[in-house]
């Protein structure tokens, strides 16, 4: 079954606004990581946050982290026309000795629409 | 930083034919190398993963194989492709945390 699951599917809003996507998973984690993907293009990492980490920033991106939920959500603040993409959380399992090898399970994705 | 090269990035290839597709890394060593597949722009299934030359891991059974040939050389093949085999190729690398993502080969299979 998936591990990340991202609600809403889709989101649309306008230039300016805020946009919110949430990630769901099922088993415990070492990570929680988020990817933007343009269409038709290959995937950018965005921002990692660890297990024990609770809320991270970078630039206009939050990241917030519960594990007690088993949730992750990402706020693009001020979005802009160029924010349109789809946007993906991926989860790493982690494991003794790092057995997972850094594999990822990723959601099915939020795609996102800002209108100019 | 890393960089990766994939190519081709558009492929048409008929039911039975064989393929190969190369993923090459620059800006690291040792990475663990993975290929991915990706359904109608939604999320991405993993498909073979590589902590080091000539280690190869499946994750799913399929009709694809992977090898390793050397540090920064991932590829991926097929003797003979099926309809199902469609999809959107991505080759990542992560030395360390945080993937880089090559950008993909679509490949359509008439």
């Amino acid at each position: 079954s998936q591990q990340g699951e991202e609600d809403p599917q889709a989101l649309s809003i306008q230039e300016g606004e805020n946009a919110t996507m949430n990630c769901s998973y099922k088993t415990s984690i070492n990570n929680l990581q988020w990817y933007r993907q343009n269409s038709g293009r290959g995937l950018v990492h965005l921002i990692l946050i660890r297990s024990n980490e609770r809320e991270k920033h970078s630039g206009r991106l939050r990241v917030t982290l519960d594990t007690s939920k088993k949730s992750s959500s990402l706020l693009i603040t001020a979005s802009r026309a160029a924010d349109t993409a789809s946007y993906f959380c991926a989860t790493d399992a982690g494991g003794a000795g790092g057995t997972s090898y850094g594999k990822l399970t990723f959601g099915q994705g939020t795609i996102l629409t800002v209108h100019p | 930083s890393q960089t990766i090269h994939q190519w081709p990035a558009t492929l048409v290839q008929p039911v039975g034919s064989p393929l190969s597709l190369e993923c090459t890394v620059e800006g690291t060593s040792n990475p663990n190398l993975y290929w991915y597949r990706q359904a109608a722009g939604r999320g991405l299934q993993l498909l073979f993963y590589s902590v080091g030359i000539g280690q190869i891991s499946s994750e799913v059974p399929q009709n694809l194989s992977a090898s390793r040939p050397q540090d920064r050389q991932f590829i991926l093949s097929s003797k003979k492709l099926l309809l199902s085999d469609s999809g959107f190729y991505l080759c990542a690398s992560q030395p360390y945390y945080g993937y880089t993502f090559g950008s993909g080969t679509r490949l359509t299979v008439v």
